[in-house]
């Protein structure tokens, strides 16, 4: 149990377009779900903390008009990188919260597979 | 503001050994809690172990084990019979009031056969 999806897992795109990025979970209903960026090498940074329902609270210095949170249903959480540019290249990784049914003890984060963007 | 420190970058230990990861941080807060993950190449980050702040006992799960001292606020990662399988990146984190987690820079741990 406790599964989060992400998809796609890997996506190419050219300069100047916008891209959505699923995050889902399969077993469990999230109301908050959490999206990182990693950079090669580096730690996973908080972007944003979407909760089910109400607007996405953002972390200093993150874009909320070029990255997009949208957390329409207790399962599915996604972010738009919208007009993409080459240094938004990166591993996405989102990560979610179960609240209602109680498999988020110690408050735990159950990870997806990440998504990995490259911006041409 | 609050902070997680892993000092090592990178660790190298030698199959069947143990091996030791430091981690600590900087709360001001008493209720939280701790976590490591290990990110494989696959880069799916994997929950390792989780300790609960107030709780005094130290956390074991089969070949890991972390040494809390809450007071020093360290919370360092022990893997013993070290396996080829643990190679990878081992992040220190720990959330606050059930939202805010936050990670360490991360170590990365070599096996060698």
């Amino acid at each position: 149990g406790a599964v989060v999806s992400q998809h796609p897992s890997w996506v190419i795109c050219k300069s100047g377009t916008s891209v959505k990025i699923e995050c889902r979970s399969l077993d469990f209903q999230a109301t908050t779900m959490f999206w990182y960026r990693q950079f090669p090498k580096q730690s996973l940074m908080l972007m944003a903390t979407s909760n089910e329902g109400s607007k996405a609270t953002y972390e200093q210095g993150v874009e909320k008009d070029k990255f997009l949170i949208n957390h329409a249903s207790l399962t599915l959480s996604t972010l738009t990188v919208t007009s993409a540019h080459p240094e938004d290249s990166s591993f996405y990784i989102c990560s979610a919260r179960d609240t209602i049914s109680g498999k988020s003890s110690y408050n735990e984060q159950f990870f997806g597979p990440g998504t990995r963007l490259t911006v041409l | 503001a609050q902070t997680v420190t892993q000092s090592q970058p990178e660790m190298s230990v030698q199959e069947a050994e143990t091996v030791t990861l430091s981690c600590t941080y900087d709360t001001s807060e008493s209720d939280y809690y701790l976590f490591w993950y290990k990110q494989p190449p696959s880069r799916q980050m994997i929950l390792v172990i989780r300790q609960e702040a107030y709780k005094q006992q130290n956390a074991t799960e089969n070949r890991f084990s972390v040494n809390f001292q809450k007071a020093a606020k360290s919370f360092s990662l022990k893997i013993s019979d070290s396996q080829l399988g643990d190679a990878a990146m081992y992040f220190c984190a720990y959330i606050i009031g059930g939202n805010d987690m936050r990670f360490g820079a991360g170590t990365r741990l070599t096996v060698k056969p």
